[in-house]
């Protein structure tokens, strides 16, 4: 079966320290997502991407960057991790056609001291 | 401006009950789609439901219906017969098209507590 894939599941790590979080795809979809969830925000969307080597910015996307090297993966790295930073992140994909629903994964609870 | 807004942050509804979540959203598209996802204690995102703009009649998926009411701006998610297992964090979501693609924003969810 397809599915969407996130790793670590857990990871705690200290500020100034550089982070990626792995996001894996089997669906084949062109479009993929990063989500942050904090508590009374809902999710806010980091950057996206449309295919391989396209990637754009989101809603809050200071400190963040992804590249997307083939069509499976887009991983997210947080460059010099802060407090700020501490929430838990969701990876999607979504078709291209209508309606355009988002397959989530199962998240990763990051955690900057 | 907030994109969705949804205004009961908890809400609380009797096992067996019909319970319905808030959902408005402000968009200047013509072409647009309402998502709702339900977020369990456990965290995943599950996918329940989906309306688009132009769909002239209600969305439905089991005991899920989306009152979508295109010129109030509002996109309820009516839940029937709650059960234990609708215990959780609900989000509703809109996907623009003048955004150069599909991304959703999502509102700030509603806790819904099912009690026995």
């Amino acid at each position: 079966d397809a599915e969407i894939t996130q790793s670590p599941r857990h990871k705690i790590t200290e500020t100034g320290r550089q982070v990626t979080l792995a996001c894996h795809q089997t669906w084949n979809h062109n479009n993929m997502f990063w989500y942050r969830q904090d508590l009374g925000h809902g999710l806010r969307l980091i950057h996206y991407s449309y295919g391989v080597q396209d990637t754009n910015k989101g809603e809050v996307s200071d400190g963040y960057s992804v590249s997307r090297s083939n069509t499976e993966d887009l991983p997210l790295t947080l460059e010099s991790a802060a407090s700020s930073q501490t929430s838990v992140y969701f990876c999607a994909s979504s078709e291209s056609v209508i309606p355009y629903e988002q397959y989530f994964g199962p998240g990763t609870r990051l955690t900057v001291t | 401006a907030q994109k969705i807004t949804q205004t009961q942050p908890g809400m609380f509804v009797q096992e067996k009950e019909a319970v319905t979540l808030d959902c408005t959203y402000d968009t200047s598209d013509q072409s647009y789609g309402l998502f709702w996802y339900k977020q369990p204690s456990s965290g995943e995102m599950i996918f329940l439901i989906y309306q688009g703009s132009y769909d002239e009649q209600n969305a439905t998926e089991g005991r899920y219906s989306l009152n979508f009411q295109k010129a109030r701006k509002s996109a309820n998610l009516v839940i029937s017969a709650s059960q234990l297992g609708d215990s959780a964090m609900y989000f509703c979501a809109m996907r623009e098209t003048n955004n150069a693609g599909n991304m959703l924003t999502f509102g700030g969810g509603t806790r819904l507590m099912v009690k026995p």
